[in-house]
């Protein structure tokens, strides 16, 4: 087990309201990212991080942001939460090859 | 555009059989080609992958096959176990500045039967 725990597991959102979703991995890895899936468009991503305070935007990052305070910790919020935003969020941590990923959030908009 | 496509959204396969998923990309800067399995409520898990040297590589009852002149990578499971019905999704890997980055297909959902 590669120690990546994404919380919370479950939330239902009213739109308009802004989300915090939050990764938290516990073996010092440098990389980390921020995917959605959704049905027809498999993973794409969102934003990722390459170091604490350094992060880039992925291909889908309008009406997201993130922050990495700390190596262990990546948060990923979502500034007015509308329903397009519906989906799964997954939190990876790089590995040699490829990513290991989170058990995922998925976030409902109403 | 869509950069990694996985044409068959889903497949059905008898048990003991051979599955084959197969997945094309357009972009021939990726170094990697992975294929990851997911089942529902879990994340995706890794479960094999290629080089872009290679054209093929074996695990256990999991072989990658890549076809770089026809951009072409498939999955063949052999035999096909009960166990092995989730969403399959091929993905592969760029290196930016270090970070891996990894693009995605739609997924199959591989169905098997008894």
């Amino acid at each position: 087990d590669a120690g990546i725990t994404q919380s919370p597991r479950h939330k239902v959102t009213e739109t308009g309201t802004p989300v915090t979703l939050r990764c938290h991995q516990t073996e010092n890895h440098r990389y980390m990212y921020w995917y959605r899936q959704d049905p027809g468009h498999g993973l794409r991503l969102i934003h990722y991080s390459y170091g604490v305070k350094d992060t880039d935007k992925g291909e889908v990052s309008d009406g997201y942001s993130v922050s990495r305070s700390k190596t262990e910790d990546f948060l990923l919020t979502l500034e007015s939460a509308t329903s397009s935003q519906t989906s799964v969020y997954f939190c990876a941590i790089s590995e040699l090859v490829g990513y290991t990923f989170g058990s995922g959030t998925r976030l409902t908009v109403v | 555009d869509q950069q990694v496509k996985q044409n068959s959204p889903s497949l059905s396969v008898q048990e003991g059989r051979i599955s084959i998923l197969n997945c094309d990309y357009t972009n021939s800067m990726f170094d990697y080609f992975l294929w990851y399995k997911k089942y529902p409520a879990e994340g995706p898990t890794f479960l094999i992958s290629i080089s872009s040297i290679k054209d093929k590589n074996e695990d256990g009852r999991f072989t990658v096959f890549l076809n770089k002149s026809a951009k072409h990578l498939s999955l063949h499971i052999v035999p096909s176990q009960p166990g092995d019905s989730a969403v399959y999704f091929c993905a592969a890997r760029t290196l930016i500045q270090g970070a891996q980055k990894l693009v995605f297909g739609q997924g199959t959902r591989l169905t098997i039967n008894p």
